[in-house]
C-alpha cells in the first residue's frame, strides 16, 4: 500500500499560486493519485485525480512526473476561501477492491 | 447530487455503552467506508465494505465492527465505547473500480465520557 507524505502546513496570500507536493515513493503501476479538500466541520470533497503527466480542471492542476513517485497539486490565484486541509490519496487495488487510505494532509492558510 | 447521510451529527455516550453510527447513501454505490478523524492524525480508515454483507478491515479496526445488510446502509458499531473512541467519524461511499471519487457525509462527532 503506497504511503503518502505531505508538508504539514503551508501559508500563502490571496492571488498567489500555491503548489502542494505529495510524495508516494512506492506507488504501484495501477494506482491513481487523487486530491481532496476539507473545510472545518465538513467531510473531504474531491478536487482532482490523475495517473500521469498533467491534469487540469476548473479549480486545480495536478502534475505527475514520469516516475510517479510524487505529485503536485497546483491552485492558481488562491483566495481566502481556499483555506482548508488538502489530502493526497493513492488508490490501492487489492483483489479488485479499494482500500482508500488518507495521509495527514496539508493545512493551507491563505491570508489577505 | 450524491447524498451521504449520517444519522447523528453529535452524540454523547458513556463508557461501556454500545454505540451505533448509521450511514445511508442514495447513489447505489458499491463501496462504503468508515473513517475517524483526530487532530494531527488525519483520516484513518476503520472499515470498508465492497458489497452487501462484505467487509474488510482498515488500519484501525480494533474496538469497532460494521454491518451492511443493505447496499445503501453501512453501520459502524462500538460494542463497548471507551474514552479513546471520542472522535469525529466520517462515512463515505463511491462506485466500484479503481477510479471514482469518494463522497463523504457531514460527520458524526462522538464524545465518550
Amino acid at each position: 500500500l503506497a504511503k503518502t507524505t505531505q508538508p504539514i502546513s503551508m501559508d500563502s496570500y490571496e492571488g498567489q499560486e500555491v503548489n502542494i507536493t505529495c510524495s508516494h515513493n512506492n506507488i504501484a503501476t495501477n494506482d491513481y493519485i487523487t486530491w481532496y479538500q476539507q473545510f472545518p466541520s465538513q467531510g473531504p470533497r474531491f478536487i482532482i485525480q490523475g495517473y500521469k503527466t498533467k491534469v487540469t480542471n476548473e479549480v486545480a492542476s495536478l502534475f505527475i512526473p514520469a516516475d510517479r513517485k510524487s505529485s503536485t497539486l497546483s491552485l492558481p490565484r488562491v483566495s481566502l476561501s481556499d483555506t482548508a486541509v488538502y489530502y493526497c490519496l493513492v488508490s490501492a487495488p487489492s483483489t479488485g477492491f479499494q482500500k482508500l487510505v488518507f495521509g495527514t494532509g496539508t493545512r493551507l492558510l491563505v491570508s489577505p | 447530487d450524491v447524498k451521504v447521510t449520517q444519522s447523528s451529527r453529535y452524540l454523547v455516550k458513556r463508557t461501556g455503552e454500545k454505540v451505533f453510527l448509521e450511514c445511508v447513501q442514495d447513489m447505489d454505490h458499491e463501496n462504503m467506508f468508515w473513517y475517524r478523524q483526530d487532530p494531527g492524525l488525519g483520516l484513518r480508515l476503520i472499515y470498508f465494505s465492497y458489497d452487501v454483507k462484505m467487509k474488510e478491515k482498515g488500519d484501525i479496526p480494533e474496538g469497532y465492527s460494521v454491518s451492511r445488510e443493505k447496499k445503501e446502509r453501512f453501520s459502524l458499531i462500538l460494542e463497548s465505547a471507551s474514552t479513546n473512541q471520542t472522535s469525529m467519524y466520517l462515512c463515505a461511499s463511491r462506485t466500484g473500480g479503481i477510479r471514482g471519487e469518494l463522497f463523504f457525509g457531514e460527520g458524526s462527532r462522538l464524545t465518550v465520557l
